[in-house]
């Protein structure tokens, strides 16, 4: 398995409350993407990072905002949770374009 | 944007049979991906596919780049009960630091002993 851990893999939160994820890998891949799976919906990009402090936004970003300090941590916010929100959140790592996954975070906003 | 069908949605067979799903797009990918996803899992890499018109095998897994870059197949022979899972196909696009892929629907796969 690839080294990446998410945390928490599970939360329940209240709508306008803020919620922070975090994704950590050990094999020092330089990309590092944040998804959101939906049914009906399939995988979607959230946001991505290339690299330490560079990121860009994905198809789905509105709502969301990512940081990343270090190279094994890629944070994701939402800075007032909405029930829209209320998904499973997965994290993955590229280091030559094959993506690796994590295990996931269940995510519900009441 | 770019955008993958991925069909059949779902299939129930028997053990034993053989498989078949496929992934369509009207954009050109450089890349290939199908991962299996089991219920409270992420999704797992199967087989990549880096060059139109190959053809790889994983185990009883077989999948193929088309050759207009634009579709992609794959097969699984003799299925057996831990097959059950979604299987999803995914492109690569773009270069130089701004590679995304994306995601077909997936394809729900039942197998009755």
């Amino acid at each position: 398995d690839a080294g990446i851990t998410q945390s928490p893999r599970h939360k329940v939160t209240e709508t306008g409350t803020p919620v922070t994820l975090r994704c950590h890998q050990t094999e020092n891949h330089r990309y590092m993407y944040w998804y959101r799976q939906d049914p009906g919906h399939g995988l979607r990009l959230i946001h991505y990072s290339y690299g330490v402090k560079d990121t860009d936004k994905g198809e789905v970003s509105d709502g969301y905002s990512v940081s990343r300090s270090k190279t094994e941590d890629f944070l994701l916010t939402l800075e007032s949770a909405t029930s829209s929100q209320t998904s499973v959140y997965f994290c993955a790592i590229s280091g030559h374009n094959e993506q690796f996954f994590g295990p996931g975070t269940r995510l519900t906003v009441l | 944007g770019q955008q993958l069908n991925q069909s059949p949605q779902s299939m129930f067979i028997q053990e034993g049979e053989d498989v078949s799903m496929n992934c369509t797009s009207s954009s050109i990918f450089n890349t290939w991906l199908w991962y299996k996803q089991e219920p409270g899992e992420g999704p797992v890499l199967l087989i990549a596919l880096y060059k139109a018109g190959e053809l790889t095998s994983n185990g009883r897994l077989t999948a193929q780049f088309g050759i207009t870059r634009k579709d992609s197949f794959l097969n699984i022979s003799a299925s057996i009960p831990s097959d059950v899972g979604i299987y999803f196909c995914a492109g690569l696009v773009g270069q130089g630091g701004s590679e995304k892929l994306v995601f077909g629907k997936g394809t729900k796969l039942t197998v009755n002993p």
